[in-house]
């Protein structure tokens, strides 16, 4: 297994461009989730989703928009970049059951410059 | 709002000695704590984890602890090599009540250096 991987590993965008940063899993996950990582701090959750077709709002999802058409893929989208997006992104992915959530398994992540 | 945090930003151990990465955790609902390894420009890296109804669990080299009287969550590494070099960062799962997955809350992460 490929595990999680995530396209593309570095971007630089002006102010205002639009972006998807690529996500896919081929474990069967069925919850996935982005987070982002500004320098020196932990990871901050923007949104999840518990399965194709359901997404949910995390920490801090202002300026994101995320779709689940299928089980593998979870793409982030950015309509119109901002420095403050400046950042780390990190997908994520899991196998949640009756019994609760299993460990979560991140990506290489994608590196984003917003000038 | 709930938190999880680190003590200590850098930690740095002899080569071969043991290290110990505490934190401490704010929301007593949490019930899975996961201990994650970042090494630079890569992603977390599972270490090892534990749920709430346990007090200790061991893996390869590593032993997580639990306190839930005083929210306190400690890493330990035992016998450091060079390659434990890496940022360390605890976590904290809340599932809802209702169910689904709210993510993780990481803390600021320990940068454990270890010397020659």
């Amino acid at each position: 297994n490929a595990g999680v991987t995530q396209t593309p590993k570095f971007r630089i965008l002006k102010i205002g461009q639009s972006m998807t940063l690529q996500c896919t899993q081929d474990m069967n996950h069925n919850y996935m989730y982005w987070y982002r990582q500004d320098p020196g701090m932990g990871l901050k959750l923007i949104y999840y989703s518990v399965g194709a077709g359901i997404t949910d709002k995390g920490e801090v999802p202002n300026g994101y928009n995320v779709s689940r058409s299928t089980t593998e893929d979870f793409p982030l989208r950015l309509e119109l970049a901002a420095p403050s997006q400046t950042s780390v992104y990190f997908c994520a992915s899991s196998y949640s059951s009756a019994g609760g959530q299993e460990t979560q398994y991140f990506g290489p992540g994608t590196r984003l410059l917003v000038l | 709002g709930e938190s999880v945090g680190l003590h200590l930003p850098t930690l740095s151990v002899q080569e071969g000695d043991n290290s110990i990465i505490n934190c401490a955790y704010s929301n007593s609902a949490s019930d899975y704590f996961i201990w994650y390894k970042q090494e630079s420009g890569k992603g977390p890296q599972f270490i090892i984890d534990i749920r709430s109804n346990m007090d200790k669990r061991q893996g390869q080299r590593v032993t997580v602890l639990l306190n839930k009287t005083v929210k306190h969550l400690s890493l330990q590494i035992a016998a450091t090599q060079p390659g434990d070099s890496a940022v360390y960062f605890c976590a904290e799962n809340r599932v809802p009540s209702g169910g689904g997955a709210d993510g993780l809350t990481f803390g600021k992460g320990t940068h454990l250096i270890i010397q020659p």
